[in-house]
Order: structure tokens, then sequence, then C-alpha cells
């Protein structure tokens, strides 16, 4: 397609459970994010993934949170252990390189409720 | 934090009335971004202006920058009910990080 797609859309867990989010980013673009959004609030950054460098994982919040990103492509977002507090929006985007003076293309984003 | 913040929270006019969101934010920047996010959707890049730049319009949007006072402004004119969206600003930094840190937004709401 000819936006970023993320799925699943909307995902329902048990506390505990792990999840996996996938990112299919634009053609081409060779940067990849991810943030989490939580209900009416801004976005926090978790991920940042650059052509072959080495991820910037500053942002993520714990280290039951983990991302890959294979072949320069297609990301997935893994969080192991799911807590309630994960439950939130979880948002991808995509950018060509540099970044500087370019936007960000974003998903729709995945909806993670944790029970 | 670099993230910015967004004033005001919220903001409800009516239609046809002009909409002005402010962003601060707070390290040295190489460029803004203004982001739009309709309710439960993803978010649609709006407009860039970059450190050097002071002002820029595209269409009904008019955004300054002022980075003596680290802040910026959105200013959307003639709204109509379909601008009805929270409003993001993202700053990008000097330090050569390509991440774009975006701040808590603002909900703007245009009556009909």
């Amino acid at each position: 397609g000819a936006g970023v797609s993320q799925s699943p859309s909307n995902k329902v867990t048990e506390k505990g459970k792990d999840v996996e989010l996938r990112c299919d980013p634009i053609s081409g673009h060779t940067a990849l994010y991810w943030y989490r959004q939580s209900l009416g609030q801004g976005l926090e950054f978790l991920i940042y993934f650059q052509g072959n460098s080495a991820p910037d994982k500053s942002g993520l919040p714990s280290d039951r949170f983990s991302a890959e990103r294979t072949g320069g492509s297609v990301s997935t977002l893994t969080i192991q252990r799911t807590q309630q507090e994960d439950s939130a929006v979880y948002l991808c985007a995509s950018s060509f390189t540099p970044l500087r003076g370019g936007e960000l293309f974003f998903g729709e984003g995945s909806r993670l409720t944790v029970l | 934090s670099q993230q910015g913040e967004e004033d005001p929270q919220a903001l409800s006019i009516q239609e046809g009335e002009n909409a002005t969101m402010n962003c601060s934010y707070k390290t040295s920047i190489n460029n803004l971004q203004w982001y739009r996010q309709n309710s439960g959707r993803g978010l649609v890049h709006l407009i860039l202006i970059r450190s050097n730049e002071r002002e820029k319009h595209s269409g009904r949007l008019r955004v300054t920058l002022d980075t003596s006072k680290k802040s910026s402004s959105l200013l959307i004119t003639a709204s109509r009910a379909a601008d009805t969206a929270s409003y993001f600003c993202a700053t990008g930094d000097q330090t050569g990080a390509n991440n774009l840190f975006f701040g808590t937004g603002t909900r703007l709401t245009v009556i009909p």
C-alpha cells in the first residue's frame, strides 16, 4: 500500500501475556519510529531505526519492551509480560533519511488494551 | 525533557473564527513541525518551519517561530467544523539525533 500499515488495529490481552505489534513502513523509507500515546496524551518516543545503524532504544520504558526491524523494512514491537499500564495506542511512523527537513508519515496505530 | 508543550490544552470556537495554538520547547532546534490528529487516527503532517525561518504559510495555516523565546504558534484562519482535531507540535533538535519530540497537543473543537 501507499501508506504506513500497522496491525493489529486493536488488541485485547490479559495481564502477563506477550504481544507483538507490526509495522509495515512506506517503501523506500529508511527511518522507522515507534511512539506510544496514552489516552488523551501526547506521543511518547519509544525507539528509532535508521537503515542498518544500531537502533536508538532510549525511549523504551522497560526491558519488557523490544523491537526489531527485519531487512530494513517491516518492524515488530514486542511487549513481554504485559501490564495494565501498557494499555495505549502504539503508533509507527516512517520517513526518508535524513529526517532534518522531512516529515513523518504515521500509521493508524495499534490500540492495546491489557485487562 | 525536550518535549514541547502546547497551549491551550483545549480550545473551542465557532466556525469562521480564527484558532491560535502555541507551542513552547526547551532546547535548540533544527526545525519545528505541526501535526494534526483526528480522533482515533494517526497523525498527519501539516507544516514544517526551519530554525532560520520566522513565518510560513500554507493555505489557511500560518506558523510563526521565535527561537529566542523557544516558541511557535499555529494560526488556522476561517475555521471549519472539519478542522476539529488535536494539533501537536514536534521538534527536531540540533544534536544530530533524528528523533522528533512531540508536545502534549491542543484539542480544537470548531462548532458549526
